[in-house]
């Protein structure tokens, strides 16, 4: 079973810290793997895609980066901001027939000010 | 943002009673998904459609069927609602002229069934 596995659940850091969202998928077929955020109540925001080919994409203080031979990819936040509070969801694209996406659990982050 | 509207965004509904949430997009984005979200289980796919009158069961496709006449249009209905279809739907589209895969959301529709 394809699985996407989000580490940690939840996060609290004090503002202007760095910080690091892991998140980690068991089929290496995927074609992209892609970065949202979710604030409450609301839908979801794309914040990065990778493509399977790439190894990492940056946006602003976001930075993604994608390892296919060992299942994992990180969202590293700079700065962090009280802003930044939300949950962050990844999601692996597989290619089965279709454009099907398998998401992880979410990290939710809180940002201290 | 990408524009997808989905309507109604909130609905009061009782048990047995039929339901119909809608998806439009002005996108032109050939594949169009139903999710729901719920605590404790995430992000579930419904059904979804690879094109007009193309469409597939997801994973949690039970109680619901979907009808896409036009691209910009797919429509998610629950024929008799029940009380474990309370939950935040949210319509996805991807596979736009960039060939990128990336999928993008609604702002979700919240149904709660008494």
């Amino acid at each position: 079973k394809q699985e996407v596995t989000q580490i940690p659940a939840a996060l609290s850091v004090p503002e202007g810290e760095n910080l690091v969202l892991n998140c980690s998928f068991t089929d290496s077929a995927i074609y992209n793997l892609q970065w949202f955020r979710q604030d409450p109540g609301k839908g979801l925001t794309s914040l990065l895609l990778i493509q399977s080919s790439q190894r990492e994409q940056t946006s602003g203080r976001l930075n993604a980066s994608l390892d296919k031979s060992s299942g994992r990819s990180t969202l590293y936040i700079a700065a962090s901001q009280p802003g930044d509070s939300a949950t962050y969801l990844c999601a692996g694209g597989i290619n089965t027939g279709g454009f099907k996406t398998i998401f992880g659990a979410g990290t939710r982050l809180f940002v201290k000010a | 943002d990408a524009g997808i509207t989905q309507s109604p965004r909130h609905k009061v509904t009782e048990t047995g009673t039929p339901v119909t949430l809608r998806c439009h997009q002005t996108e032109n984005h050939r594949y169009m998904y139903w999710y729901r979200q719920d605590p404790g289980h995430g992000l579930r796919l419904i059904h979804y459609s690879y094109g007009v009158k193309d469409t597939d069961k997801g994973e949690v496709s039970d109680g619901y069927s979907v009808s896409r006449s036009k691209t910009e249009d797919f429509l998610l209905t629950l024929e008799s609602a029940t009380s474990s279809q309370t939950s935040v739907y949210f319509c996805a589209i991807s596979g736009g002229p960039r060939g990128t895969g990336e999928l993008f959301f609604g702002e979700g529709s919240r149904l709660t069934v008494l």
